[in-house]
C-alpha cells in the first residue's frame, strides 16, 4: 500500500471551474502536510503548506482531517494557469527524517 | 533568488558505466536529498544528507551511493549504470529545523542508461 495515495487525473475543467483534490496518508503520526505544484518538464515547487486549521491563499485552500488522514486542495475559479500536476506531500518528521513522502500527484487541466 | 542548480539535463550512458550527478545549492542549507521521478510512482528519495560528509539511505538506496564534501554540494553516484535506472533525477535542499521547511529542487536531469 502506498503511504501517500492520490487520483492520479486527469481532472479536465472548463475555466472558472471549482476543483477539489483528496489526498490520503498512511502514517498516522505524520507531522507536516504540504500541496507542491510541479508544470510539464519542470521540477516541483511549494504551493502551499496544509495546517491543522485549514489555510487559505487566494483561490486556493487546504484542509487536514487527522482523524480521517487525509488532506484536500480545493482551486476555485479556475484558470489556465493552474494546469499542472498537484502533489500531496507528507513529513514524517517523527522518524527523524526531513525528507518528504510524495504521492503521485493528480494532473489538472483547465481548458477554455 | 534561491536556486538548487544541478550539473546536466539531460544524460545518456551505457550500461556499466559510472555516472556522477551534482548537485549544488546556493541557500547555505543543510539539507540535501535526491530523489528519481517515474511515471506512476511519483518521487522516491533516494539518499538525504543533514550536513557535511554524513548520509541517509532513503526508500530506494539500492545501485546508489552519494558524497558530501561540502555542504552545497551533493553528489549522486551510480556506480554501474543499469538500464532500470534510466529516470528523471531531481535534487532538493532545504533548512535543518522545522519540518515545515520548504523544500527547493533543481530542474532535474534526465538520464538513459542504453
Amino acid at each position: 500500500r502506498k503511504e501517500v495515495e492520490q487520483d492520479p487525473g486527469p481532472f479536465n475543467v472548463p475555466e472558472g471551474a471549482t476543483v477539489a483534490f483528496n489526498c490520503t496518508y498512511s502514517n498516522s503520526a505524520s507531522q507536516s502536510f504540504f500541496w507542491y505544484r510541479q508544470d510539464c518538464r519542470k521540477e516541483p515547487k511549494l504551493l502551499m503548506s496544509v495546517y491543522s486549521s485549514g489555510n487559505e491563499d487566494g483561490r486556493f485552500t487546504a484542509q487536514l482531517n487527522r482523524a480521517s488522514q487525509y488532506i484536500s486542495l480545493l482551486i476555485r475559479d479556475s484558470k489556465l494557469s493552474d494546469s499542472a500536476t498537484y502533489l500531496c506531500v507528507v513529513n514524517d518528521a517523527d522518524t527523524g527524517r526531513r525528507a518528504l513522502t510524495f504521492g503521485s500527484g493528480t494532473r489538472l487541466q483547465v481548458q477554455p | 533568488d534561491v536556486k538548487v542548480t544541478q550539473s546536466s539535463r539531460y544524460l545518456v550512458k551505457r550500461t556499466g558505466e559510472k555516472v556522477f550527478l551534482e548537485c549544488v545549492q546556493d541557500m547555505d542549507h543543510e539539507n540535501m536529498f535526491w530523489y528519481r521521478q517515474d511515471p506512476g510512482l511519483g518521487l522516491r528519495l533516494i539518499y538525504f544528507s543533514y550536513d557535511v560528509k554524513m548520509k541517509e539511505k532513503g526508500d530506494i538506496p539500492e545501485g546508489y551511493s552519494v558524497s558530501r564534501e561540502k555542504k552545497e554540494r551533493f553528489s549522486l553516484i551510480l556506480e554501474s549504470a543499469s538500464t532500470n535506472q534510466t529516470s528523471m533525477y531531481l535534487c532538493a535542499s532545504s533548512l535543518w529545523g522545522s519540518s515545515y521547511n520548504e523544500q527547493f529542487f533543481g530542474p532535474g536531469t534526465r538520464l538513459t542508461v542504453l
